[in-house]
């Protein structure tokens, strides 16, 4: 069957300009995540959606993070005001139940100018 | 908090070499422990995992065993082919929820 996948693939932005990147996890996995891989911090955990919920919001880095996640499936991760440092691939990870292990989609290149 | 740490890369190795890739890890309670490998230009593949102490979990010739004692849970293989060249990724999690990731070590296997 379908993997996750993530929209766009690349995405160039100018700094301050606002981006939104696309999950799509496998059908009917409950469990949805957000990581962001980057050359100085290495893969960081993010958000968790069980659900549409988000019991976890920890590893947001700041307010300008967001992320929702409607009808169980397709999430989106905003970023507002977009900084250089927000520069990383931004990883999407989606799991169903027991203990099959999370998978992960290809990722969006997120390049801030 | 709950963190792992991996060997350091890159490792370079010919074909048919052995190759083992340290991890150990920190954690409160009993985590499952995750390898993920990451091969050029695709996405993060789970590799192998096992949950609970002394569980060895095996896959592509790779094998891992959880060692609670030396809080460990070292990559291995007894061969490698240049197709296994990629980045491996070690991880932990409770109930497979908010994955912590080593660093990764890059692995170049040469012909």
């Amino acid at each position: 069957g379908a993997g996750v996948s993530q929209s766009p693939s690349n995405k160039v932005t100018e700094k301050g300009k606002d981006v939104e990147l696309r999950c799509d996890p496998i059908s009917g996995h409950t469990a949805l995540y957000w990581y962001r891989q980057s050359l100085g911090q290495g893969l960081e955990f993010l958000i968790y959606f069980q659900g549409n919920s988000a019991p976890d919001k920890s590893g947001l880095p700041s307010d300008r993070f967001s992320a929702e996640r409607t009808g169980g499936s397709v999430s989106t991760l905003t970023i507002q005001r977009t900084q250089q440092e927000d520069s990383a691939v931004y990883l999407c990870a989606s799991r169903g139940t027991g203990q099959g292990g999370q998978y992960f989609g290809p990722g969006t290149r997120l390049t801030v100018l | 908090g709950n963190s792992v740490t991996q060997m350091e890369g890159p490792v370079t190795l010919s074909e048919e070499a052995f190759l083992t890739i340290n991890c150990t890890y920190t954690a409160t309670g009993y985590p499952s422990l995750f390898w993920y490998v990451q091969y050029p230009g695709e996405g993060l593949q789970l590799l192998l995992k096992a949950t609970k102490a002394d569980d060895k979990g095996s896959n592509k010739g790779f094998e891992a065993t959880y060692r609670k004692e030396t809080t460990s849970f070292h990559l291995e293989k007894g061969s490698v082919q240049v197709s296994d060249s990629a980045v491996y990724f070690c991880a932990l999690g409770f109930n497979d929820y908010k994955l912590s990731f080593g660093a990764g070590t890059t692995v170049t296997v040469r012909a």
